[in-house]
């Protein structure tokens, strides 16, 4: 069965550093992945996803990812952060239709 | 375009009692999909239905239900609620498969007291 892992619970950055959220995952084919964001009471909102072609992939609000299959690993980056990214950060790999599986979530604080 | 809606946004029950959630998708998407999301359990998938027709699910007791209708609106049933079903219930809609994108609602805040 296929699981991603989020090592990180907590993260906290300075405004205008960069950041690296950690995901590895385990699936038995190429992967499809995704990286999603949800803010306090919110749903989740789709930040990019890689299918196959160019490893790197960019996404919305300056984030990107990228794609490493011997390492099992998707790591998504911004080389600057703002304050408005403070929230919480979920990978998922996607299966057969749509069944997505969600790591644990990694929750981003921002310091001034 | 409008987004995913659920339908309601807050929900307290008592344990025992039953409660019907709804989503209404995308305009022109067919498939539906449900998650709960505890602080303890993360994010877990309960079902997809495509087209009217169940086409995964996931690990959850039987207790837990649903059905898409033919205009691709979907509802989730949980009958005999217990304490450990209070979670947010998200909705997602996409066209077709994964490789279209999933656009998630704002969820359903369920209390169980």
């Amino acid at each position: 069965a296929q699981s991603v892992t989020q090592p990180d619970i907590h993260i906290t950055v300075s405004e205008g550093a960069s950041l690296e959220l950690r995901c590895n995952y385990s699936y038995g084919a190429t992967p499809y992945l995704f990286w999603y964001v949800q803010s306090p009471g919110q749903g989740l909102q789709l930040l990019l996803k890689y299918f196959s072609g160019d490893t790197l992939v960019q996404g919305i609000k300056g984030f990107e990812a990228e794609f490493k299959r011997s390492q099992s690993s998707f790591n998504l980056r911004k080389p600057s952060v703002h304050w408005s990214d403070a929230a919480e950060y979920f990978c998922a790999v996607g299966d057969t239709g749509n069944m997505l599986t969600f790591g644990g979530g990694t929750r981003l604080m921002v310091k001034p | 375009k409008a987004g995913v809606t659920q339908t309601p946004r807050y929900l307290i029950k008592t344990r025992g009692q039953q409660v019907t959630l709804s989503c209404s998708p995308i305009s022109g998407h067919r498939s539906v999909s449900w998650y709960q999301q505890t602080p303890g359990q993360g994010l877990q998938f309960l079902f997809e239905y495509f087209s009217e027709t169940q086409r995964n699910k996931g690990n959850f007791p039987g207790r837990f239900s649903g059905r898409q209708f033919s205009n691709s609106r979907s509802e989730m049933n949980v009958s005999t609620l217990e304490l450990g079903d209070s979670a947010l219930y998200l909705c997602a809609s996409s066209f077709r498969d994964m490789n279209t994108e999933a656009f998630f609602g704002q969820g359903t805040r369920l209390t169980v007291v």
